[in-house]
């Protein structure tokens, strides 16, 4: 069974730029998150979808980031404009079922300078 | 007062000793409880879950939970190199908001020295 995947794996951008995030999760898994992961804390959940549909996104910070999961596979999670406290690991995990059984991708690492 | 609470370490020990990890957590909405591993520049992966107090084992790993004194624990016995990463505690549970996603405690970085 092929993981999550996801692109860029780093990316450097400066304050006030835009920058989005892929993710394309397990065959079949309905659900998908983007968890924040900011260097020394655990992640933190920014978005759950159920296919293309938003279940949570009570912690995504609304006025500059926006995330997408067109017709329930791929998602998109876009930063725009970016601050220096937006730098962090950018996880993306899917699962078959909402409790257990989440895969989370490698992630990628945004610095913004 | 975060919701589950995780010591960072880091938490050094010699090559076959044993481990003992712990979190607390305040909401007793929470009903299943997790352990990740996560090496460095890698995603965290699903070690051992339970969703009752009491004890589990698999391998060389047991997890323990007390939903009484809200506290989980997952002990590793006969430590290896290869167990040196940043173990992380996930709970979850139905909210008042209909939330079910993962809470995670903030990790430990454990240490096995050769």
């Amino acid at each position: 069974e092929a993981g999550v995947a996801q692109s860029p794996r780093y990316k450097i951008i400066e304050k006030r730029q835009s920058v989005a995030f892929w993710c394309n999760p397990i065959s079949g898994h309905a659900t998908l998150y983007w968890y924040q992961q900011i260097l020394g804390q655990g992640p933190k959940l920014l978005i759950q979808f159920q296919n293309n549909g938003v279940v949570d996104d009570s912690q995504l910070p609304k006025d500059r980031f926006s995330a997408e999961r067109l017709k329930g596979v791929d998602s998109t999670l876009k930063i725009q404009p970016a601050k220096l406290e937006d730098s962090a690991v950018y996880l993306c995990a899917s699962s078959a079922d909402s409790v257990f059984g989440y895969t989370f991708g490698s992630g990628t690492r945004l610095t913004v300078v | 007062q975060k919701e589950v609470e995780q010591d960072p370490g880091p938490l050094s020990v010699p090559e076959g000793a044993i481990v003992s990890l712990n979190c607390t957590y305040s909401n007793s909405a929470f009903q299943y409880f997790m352990w990740y591993r996560q090496y460095s520049r890698k995603g965290p992966e699903l070690l051992m879950y339970t969703y009752s107090s009491g004890n589990k084992e698999d391998g060389r790993f047991t997890a323990q939970v007390d939903k009484s004194s809200k506290y989980i624990s997952l002990f590793i016995r006969d430590s290896q190199p290869s167990d040196s990463a940043t173990y992380l505690c996930a709970m979850s549970g139905l909210m008042d908001t209909g939330r079910r996603a993962l809470t995670f405690g903030s990790g430990t970085r454990l240490q096995v020295q050769p």
